[in-house]
């Protein structure tokens, strides 16, 4: 069972817009940034958005993040074949004293 | 850009020892912290540990507690992690991760270590 929850699965058509979300506690996202990673069929974790919605370069502005106190949203508009990945949220856990990962969302474009 | 290179994964039998080691190039390795997470076979990532620039703050997930111990040689552009008294369950892909915190950011391709008699 992980710390941060987020739904096993998520799907949309080409041109959609799709959202994942992930909730926490006080403990984690409501005192600390989120991290959002997306993992590619048979790759590593990238980082796809930091400090709560923060795009590093060469991440398109498609992917969006958004935080509101004890959950937050990854946005992905203008969905594209290529976007099928999961995707994971990560934040420091006070309590436990490191990082807590979401469970992960596989992201299926129809 | 963000080089990371792991290696030394491998078949260990449950109760020995592997010692991963990660090179690391294309960025100031000294002024970055960095982190070890891994990903049992078709599982979710899960964070292993974590350690500052100076090595003087460390962080251990409580799965991994009192058997691994995280390292690094500034000098030599390298992270460390000694794994002993492995358990089946910490059979996985092991990757070295650069501090996620700040834009310039990267992972290795990750090293497998399996865990069986």
């Amino acid at each position: 069972q992980s710390v941060l929850t987020q739904p096993p699965s998520a799907s949309g058509t080409p041109g959609q817009r799709v959202t994942i979300s992930c909730s926490g506690s006080s403990s984690n996202i409501g005192s600390n940034y989120v991290y959002w990673f997306q993992q590619l069929p048979g790759t590593a974790p990238k980082l796809l958005i930091y400090r709560n919605n923060q795009r590093p370069s060469g991440v398109p502005d498609r992917f969006s993040g958004s935080k509101s106190g004890t959950s937050v949203s990854l946005a992905i508009s203008g969905l594209r074949s290529e976007d099928e990945a999961d995707y994971y949220c990560a934040a420091w856990d006070g309590s436990l004293s490191g990082v807590a990962f979401g469970g992960g969302t596989k992201l299926t474009v129809l | 850009e963000v080089q990371l290179v792991e290696s030394g994964g491998g078949l260990v039998q449950p109760g020995g020892s592997l010692r991963l080691s990660c090179a690391a190039s294309g960025f100031t390795f000294n002024s970055y912290s960095m982190n070890w997470v891994r990903q049992a076979p078709g599982k979710g990532l899960e964070w292993v540990s974590y350690i500052s620039i100076s090595s003087n703050t460390i962080y251990y997930a409580d799965s991994v507690k009192g058997r691994f111990t995280i390292s690094r040689d500034n000098a030599k552009n390298s992270l460390y992690l000694q794994m002993n008294s492995l358990r089946a369950e910490d059979t996985a892909v092991y990757y070295c991760a650069t501090d996620w915190t700040v834009e310039t950011t990267g992972w290795g391709q990750g090293t497998l270590v399996t865990v069986s008699s």
